[in-house]
Parts: C-alpha cells; sequence; structure tokens
C-alpha cells in the first residue's frame, strides 16, 4: 500500500507533446505538492495544493498546470512539451500547509523530452 | 541563488564510525530544518526535523544540531551501517509554509564502507 503514488515512472515523449502524470495519496492528507529535481539536483518546488487553494511557484511556467479532481490527487498536466522539462517529478503529500509537518514524497516520474 | 547549501557532493565513511553530513543556509527567515534520505529511484524519505527554538534533537542513532548564529546545521549518525548509504537533502522552510514549501540542498552522496 504506497502512501503517495505517482504513474508513470518513466516517461519518454517528444518536444511539442502534452503529457500528465497523476498522483494520488491515501494518508487522508490535506496538501498535496508537486517538486521538480533538475538535472542538478536540486529538488524545487512548483505547487501546493491545500482545501482547493492552488499556491503555484512563480517561477513556474503556465505550460504546467496542476488538476486536483478531489483531495487525494494531484496530477501534473504539461503542455508544449520542451527539452528543458526533462526532469524527475516528485509529488508529496503533508497534513497541514505548514512544513512542520512531515511530507511524505511519491517515487518520482521520470520525465524526457526528446 | 542557493539558500540551503550542502558544499559535500559526496562523503565515504567506515561501518560503525559516525557520519557527520554538513548544512548551511543564508535566509534568516527559515526556522524549521529537515533531513530527508533518498535511494535510487524512490522518493525522499523523511529522517528528523529541528525547530529553530531548539539546538539539538535525537532520534535513535540520528541527531541533528542546529547552529543559529552560524546559520549552520549537521546531522550525525552513530554508529554508521551500510543501510546508510543514500543522498542525504537538507531542507528549510518558514513558519507556515505553504506557498514556499520546502528550499532543499541539493544533497550529500554518503557512502558507508564496510
Amino acid at each position: 500500500d504506497t502512501a503517495v503514488s505517482q504513474t508513470p515512472k518513466y516517461l519518454v515523449t517528444q518536444m511539442g507533446n502534452d503529457k500528465s502524470i497523476k498522483c494520488e495519496q491515501n494518508l487522508g492528507h490535506d496538501t498535496m505538492y508537486w517538486y521538480k529535481q533538475d538535472s542538478k539536483k536540486f529538488l524545487k518546488i512548483m505547487f501546493s495544493y491545500n482545501n482547493k487553494e492552488l499556491i503555484i511557484n512563480e517561477t513556474v511556467p503556465n505550460r504546467f498546470s496542476p488538476k486536483s479532481p478531489d483531495k487525494a490527487h494531484l496530477n501534473l498536466h504539461i503542455n508544449s512539451l520542451e527539452l528543458g522539462d526533462s526532469a524527475v517529478y516528485f509529488c508529496a503529500s503533508s497534513q497541514g500547509r505548514g512544513s512542520n509537518y512531515g511530507y511524505t514524497f511519491g517515487s518520482g516520474t521520470r520525465l524526457t523530452v526528446v | 541563488d542557493q539558500q540551503v547549501k550542502q558544499n559535500s557532493p559526496s562523503l565515504s565513511v567506515q561501518e560503525g564510525r559516525i557520519s557527520i553530513l554538513n548544512c548551511d543556509y543564508t535566509n534568516s527567515m527559515f526556522d524549521y530544518f529537515l533531513w530527508y534520505k533518498k535511494y535510487p529511484a524512490e522518493g525522499p524519505t523523511f529522517l528528523i526535523s529541528i525547530s529553530s527554538i531548539k539546538d539539538k534533537n535525537e532520534d535513535g542513532r540520528f541527531t541533528v544540531f542546529l547552529n543559529k548564529s552560524a546559520k549552520h546545521l549537521s546531522l550525525h549518525i552513530v554508529p554508521s551501517q551500510p543501510g546508510d548509504s543514500a543522498v542525504y537533502f537538507c531542507a528549510a522552510s518558514r513558519s507556515g509554509g505553504g506557498a514556499d514549501g520546502l528550499t532543499f540542498g541539493k544533497g550529500t552522496h554518503l557512502i558507508i564502507q564496510p
């Protein structure tokens, strides 16, 4: 029973395509996040979503859009993929918005844009 | 602009000895600090945390020390075990978190040698 599950684990796609990464958590957490780990290995927050409130990191291009059908899911949709979008994307969840609560991460989705 | 720095990309320690991983931060607004451990092809897993009102927190073999005046924290693992071989990420946050989420360092690859 994976607490935070992401699909797919690997995604290879061509430039210009639109793709989605799905994330589901079964922890009953009320806040979900998307993080990106780039080629320099930095983990950076992209979005946080709590109680239908979306907070976006201002550096994230608007080609990226999170979609939350319910509290347990936060999917990431990416339009017009670019080479620079290649990275590992991690979904995470926490109880409460404050980072004082432990984050639980998914195992990541490695996106390769060719 | 690296607000959380882990200056050692890798660290090699003999089994049974103490492992000391270091982390420096620049943002004085950070008041909560966490360490995450990551195995290949898995998401980061929470290890231990410390609030800025404390200077030490201990959990079994893991101890985190915080020196606020130096903006420095360290993770001590003693005794080190082969299963401790992983990448360790230092992370920091401000109270209330939310949009800012966690700010991560680049990680230190700890290798425990038999």
